[in-house]
């Protein structure tokens, strides 16, 4: 069963503006992290939080945590074309030995489109 | 480079006939995994493997096995593909200690 449900399913803005996904989990995680797709092809990692923090920044992208809701929020800024592509958010839970189960669990993701 | 690689990209099948899809890594991670993707239904895992001779069913396991012999090479097999096995298919690896999950380019195969 999927474990993260992103929101909104599709996101149409024009270059220059921010955009914002969410995603909501069901249990308990380690940790969650935001994958890219282009079009058909394969997923490329984003940034990664811990369910210790709060917020991260990388480049343009900034995501949040907040474990008590079990919600995470992408926010891509002065976006471009170029970031025209589906987004998803990834689960991942550990053993109490501090290593994965081996499973992310991926939710069904955002397509984001970018108007030059 | 690091990367995940898959063979074939692209398929197309009749139903019945068995078929193997390779997936290697060379980046000597423990997990690999296998993802179908649909449609309105995201990424669903298949398979995963957590090193080698340890494998363990993800979500849709139904109708299709694995195998993993060594450390680099985590094949998905099709024993009878039927025409609801119609999806792009998805190779990753990654450490165990929760980082990075690295994804092949898909493996597009259709059922006839």
């Amino acid at each position: 069963s999927q474990q993260g449900e992103e929101d909104p399913q599709a996101l149409s803005i024009q270059e220059g503006e921010n955009a914002t996904m969410n995603c909501s989990y069901k249990t308990s995680i380690n940790n969650l992290q935001w994958y890219r797709q282009n079009s058909g092809r394969g997923l490329v990692h984003l940034i990664l939080i811990r369910s210790n923090e709060r917020e991260k920044h990388s480049g343009r992208l900034r995501v949040t945590l907040d474990t008590s809701k079990k919600s995470s929020s992408l926010l891509i800024t002065a976006s471009r074309a170029a970031d025209t592509a589906s987004y998803f958010c990834a689960t991942d839970v550990f053993y109490a030995g501090g290593t994965s189960y081996g499973k992310l669990t991926f939710g069904q993701g955002t397509i984001l489109t970018v108007h030059p | 480079e690091a990367q995940v690689t898959q063979n074939p990209r692209y398929l197309i099948t009749v139903t019945g006939k068995k078929l193997t899809v390779t997936c290697s890594q060379n980046m000597n991670h423990e997990y690999m995994s296998w993802y179908r993707q649909d449609p309105g239904l995201g990424l669903r895992q298949i398979y995963y493997s957590m090193n080698v001779e340890v494998t363990d069913k993800g979500d849709v396991p139904e109708g299709y096995k694995v195998s993993r012999k060594e450390k680099r090479n985590f094949p998905l097999i099709l024993e009878s593909p039927s025409p609801n096995q119609t999806s792009l298919y998805f190779c990753a690896s990654r450490h165990p200690r929760g980082s990075t999950q690295y994804f092949g380019p898909g493996t597009r195969l259709t059922v006839l």
